[in-house]
């Protein structure tokens, strides 16, 4: 089973402040998304990443895609109390054959940005 | 486009009854549609995968007999969490794929299911 471990789980920063997160497996993903959840909801996606060494960008947030495709980083800039969340990656896993996708969330990073 | 909506959105039930959450694509048909569970401040741990008009693939460690899934038709998708306990008292979340290509999922707003 891949596991996926993000870093750092909490990180409370001022606003103005410059954040990065890492999503990191054991295994290689086939693609990557980073979802942004707010508490009560649903998660909502931000950017899937499929190309090793990718790098796109969401206005003030970076996202990148390790070369090796074991990794990714997502870095937001000038954080907003907008910005606050929990941000989650997550892989999918092509298990057999036939096409069975199983998805896997990253543990999660807890962003507050403090106005 | 690719929205998807849960009801209820809370539901308060007592120990022992059941209770069934819907998922619905509203603009969109979905193969596959996908369970999911989140405990406070934690990730999401996938329960199950459903696709239409088969039985649904359950995660190691989650009992079928007891989050019964129904993948009817191919907008619909429910769970029933029978004979609920405490311990049942999660944040339910499930998500569905546009046909069989591609991997992004659309999340529905989750079902806070308490059982007192």
């Amino acid at each position: 089973t891949q596991l996926l471990e993000q870093s750092p789980q909490f990180l409370s920063i001022q606003e103005g402040e410059n954040l990065t997160v890492y999503c990191n497996s054991s295994s290689v993903f086939s693609s990557l998304q980073w979802y942004r959840q707010e508490p009560g909801e649903g998660p909502v996606l931000l950017v899937t990443v499929v190309t090793g060494g990718e790098v796109k960008k969401l206005k003030r947030l970076t996202f990148q895609f390790g070369d090796a495709r074991k990794d990714s980083s997502l870095h937001i800039t000038a954080a907003q109390p907008g910005d606050t969340g929990l941000y989650l990656c997550a892989s999918h896993q092509i298990l057999h054959s036939g096409g069975y996708q199983k998805v896997t969330f990253g543990t999660g990073t807890k962003l507050q940005v403090i106005p | 486009g690719a929205v998807v909506s849960q009801h209820p959105s809370r539901v308060i039930c007592k120990s022992g009854t059941s209770v069934k959450i819907e998922c619905r694509s509203l603009d969109f048909q979905a193969t596959t549609m996908f369970w999911y569970r989140q405990f406070p401040k934690q990730s999401l741990m996938l329960m199950a995968t459903s696709n239409e008009g088969s039985k649904a693939t359950y995660e190691q460690g989650v009992e079928k007999d007891k989050f019964l899934i129904n993948h009817a038709s191919l907008t619909l998708s429910t769970l029933t969490v029978t004979s609920a306990h405490p311990e049942d008292s999660s944040f339910y979340i499930c998500s569905a794929k546009i046909g069989l290509a591609g991997d992004e999922q659309y999340f529905g707003p989750g079902t806070r299911l308490t059982v007192t």
